[in-house]
């Protein structure tokens, strides 16, 4: 069973533009939720997607908004990118959601990095 | 709120050596779970454990062994005889009445040969 793939591996981007990631769960797993990783705020939920619908979110501003597909498959998006946006993003995916007591199966991640 | 506190930022050891990585969580529910996950350099998490509030009994697992003290709000982790592959980063992870799944800062471990 293929694990979870995200995808670019690496992005550079320079402040003010927009980026889009995406993630791809393992397959049957319905739930898709996104993680912002920095040395100095840790790991921090950003929102949760449940068969196409957003169930949970972080405390992140309106510029970081994402969405799912029919296929579970989901993209996240950055708009107006800031210096402080350089993280890796990780994406985790489980059959009921990050908000059940279920294990979830993370991805590589995408390394953003804003100039 | 609800808080997972990793105190321990980094561990060296010599391969063989047991280490114990701590985690200290807050929370006033008394539903709730307790996570760990290991961060190997090529950045995915990998689940090693879960634990819920109303089993305090400590699990082994091969090398890894995980003590839950309710009392002092503690889940602690051990490896016994560490070797060169448990070099990673570990995170201990606080889950509370289904809300979104809350991270300590992370121990980073280095086994050294």
């Amino acid at each position: 069973k293929a694990g979870v793939t995200q995808t670019p591996r690496y992005l550079i981007k320079t402040r003010g533009q927009q980026v889009t990631l995406s993630c791809s769960p393992i397959s049957g797993h319905r739930s898709v939720s996104w993680y912002q990783q920095t040395p100095g705020q840790g790991l921090q939920f950003l929102f949760e997607y449940f068969s196409e619908t957003q169930r949970n979110k972080g405390n992140f501003p309106g510029r970081f908004s994402g969405r799912q597909f029919s296929n579970s498959r989901s993209e996240m998006n950055v708009s107006t990118l800031e210096l402080g946006d350089s993280a890796l993003y990780l994406c985790a995916s489980s059959l009921m959601g990050a908000t059940t007591n279920e294990k979830l199966f993370f991805g590589s991640g995408t390394q953003l990095s804003v100039l | 709120a609800q808080k997972v506190t990793q105190a321990q930022t980094e561990i060296s050891v010599v391969e063989k050596e047991d280490v114990t990585l701590d985690c200290v969580y807050e929370t006033r529910d008394t539903t709730y779970y307790l996570f760990w996950y290991k961060q190997p350099p090529s950045g995915e998490l990998v689940f090693l454990i879960r634990r819920n509030s109303f089993d305090e009994q400590n699990e082994i697992s091969g090398r890894y062994s995980w003590n839950f003290q309710k009392s002092t709000s503690s889940f602690n982790f051990t490896i016994t005889a560490s070797q060169v592959v448990d070099s990673a980063v570990y995170f201990c992870a606080l889950l509370v009445r289904f809300q979104k799944l809350v991270f300590g800062t992370g121990t980073r471990l280095l086994v050294s040969p």
